[in-house]
Order: C-alpha cells, then sequence, then structure tokens
C-alpha cells in the first residue's frame, strides 16, 4: 500500500514569495491533516479535513495561509506572503477516518525555509 | 485549549538504562497515542489506548493510560541505542476527532 505522498521535500524561498505544498494522502482515507514541525518541537495542527470539509483550522494563520482538497483526495497548503518564522517541516497525514484511536499515517514532510 | 505537556523534553542516557516519559493534560481524552519520529521521517504510531488505567505492553516499552484518561506515560526498560528518537504523544478529544501532539520528549541512547 502507498503511504502518503508530499512534495517538495524541499524547498527555499526568500520572504514574501508564496508557495505551494502538496499531499497525495492514502487512498480511501477519509481524513487529511496538516502540520507544522518547528525543529525539535512536537508537531501543530493547522487544519484538519474529513472528506473535503474542514474539522478544525483555529490554529491556521489565515492571513497568509490557505489550504484546500478539492474532490476530497489530494489536498494543498500555500503560504503566502511567507515569513521568516513559517521556517518549518511540514507535515501531511492521512487516517481512514477522524475518530476514536484511528492510526495517522504521515508523509516524509516538506522542509521549508524563508531567507 | 486543549494541551498535551510532555516531561522531560530532553533525555540522554546510557545504553542500559530504564526511562520514563509523561504525558499530561486537564482534559479528558476519548484515546491517546504514542509516536516516535525520526530525523527526516514523519511520526510513526507506537500504540495507541482508550481505557482509562489500560497498559500495553510492545516488546521492551510499556504504555500505561491513565484511570481519568487525562494522563499518559511510556517505560522503556534496557534501552537500547536504536530507541533514540522524538517521542510524541497525540489525542483527540471527544468531540471532533481534532488530532493534536504534545511538544515531544528527545531521546538520546548513547552505546
Amino acid at each position: 500500500e502507498a503511504g502518503v505522498a508530499q512534495s517538495p521535500r524541499y524547498k527555499i524561498i526568500e520572504k514574501r514569495q508564496s508557495v505551494a505544498f502538496w499531499c497525495n494522502p492514502i487512498s480511501g482515507h477519509a481524513t487529511l491533516y496538516w502540520y507544522q514541525q518547528i525543529l525539535g518541537q512536537g508537531p501543530k495542527l493547522l487544519i484538519q479535513f474529513q472528506n473535503n470539509g474542514v474539522v478544525d483550522d483555529s490554529q491556521l494563520p489565515k492571513d497568509r495561509f490557505s489550504a484546500e482538497r478539492l474532490k476530497g483526495v489530494d489536498s494543498t497548503l500555500k503560504i503566502q506572503p511567507a515569513k521568516l518564522e513559517d521556517s518549518a517541516v511540514y507535515l501531511c497525514a492521512s487516517s481512514l477516518r477522524g475518530g476514536g484511536g484511528t492510526e495517522a499515517f504521515f508523509g516524509q514532510g516538506t522542509r521549508l525555509t524563508v531567507v | 485549549t486543549q494541551l498535551l505537556e510532555q516531561s522531560p523534553q530532553f533525555l540522554s542516557i546510557q545504553e542500559g538504562e530504564n526511562l520514563t516519559v509523561y504525558c499530561n493534560s486537564s482534559s479528558v481524552f476519548s484515546s491517546l497515542q504514542w509516536y516516535r519520529q525520526e530525523p527526516g521521517e514523519g511520526p510513526v504510531l507506537l500504540v495507541t489506548v482508550v481505557t482509562g488505567g489500560e497498559v500495553k505492553k510492545l516488546k521492551r516499552l510499556t504504555f500505561q493510560f491513565g484511570d481519568a484518561r487525562k494522563d499518559s506515560s511510556l517505560h522503556i526498560t534496557a534501552a537500547q541505542p536504536g530507541d533514540t528518537g522524538l517521542y510524541l504523544c497525540a489525542a483527540r478529544n471527544n468531540q471532533g476527532g481534532k488530532l493534536i501532539f504534545g511538544q515531544g520528549t528527545e531521546l538520546s541512547v548513547k552505546p
């Protein structure tokens, strides 16, 4: 079974530029998550989708970050304009459903450096 | 805002030692998970606990869920260098299924 696919693996941009990350979850997984992880810290949930609806986006900086999951399958996360403090690893994960003890499967992440 | 507090934040021990990592919250959770993350990779699930007081064992790792379902511990017996990594607890609340993580415990096991 293919895992969660993310691209690109690495990205370096200048501040105020825009960037987009792509995620293809495991086939059949209804729930998709985007996390931001600062080096040495735990992942911070940015947005959680159930199919193509948003379950939670309370920690998504909506003035600069946007995410969509058209057709309830793959998803994109965009930052515009980027700030220095956005430098982090952006992890995408998916799970069969959103509740209970469902396991979340993670991609390898996209390491973003803003200079 | 629900928070998961992990302690200690960093742990450096010698091979063969035992250790315990804690995950605490003031909130009640329907389930709690422990993940392990290696550099350059995403977290990988180790265990899920769903019943208050539950104890699960995975080889040299023992996981316990608190009776009130607010806290959990991970105990490693006779740690090996291969246990090195970032250990994360994660939990879902009773509504909505939002999956949140603690700040992690960075474990280093030296040969």
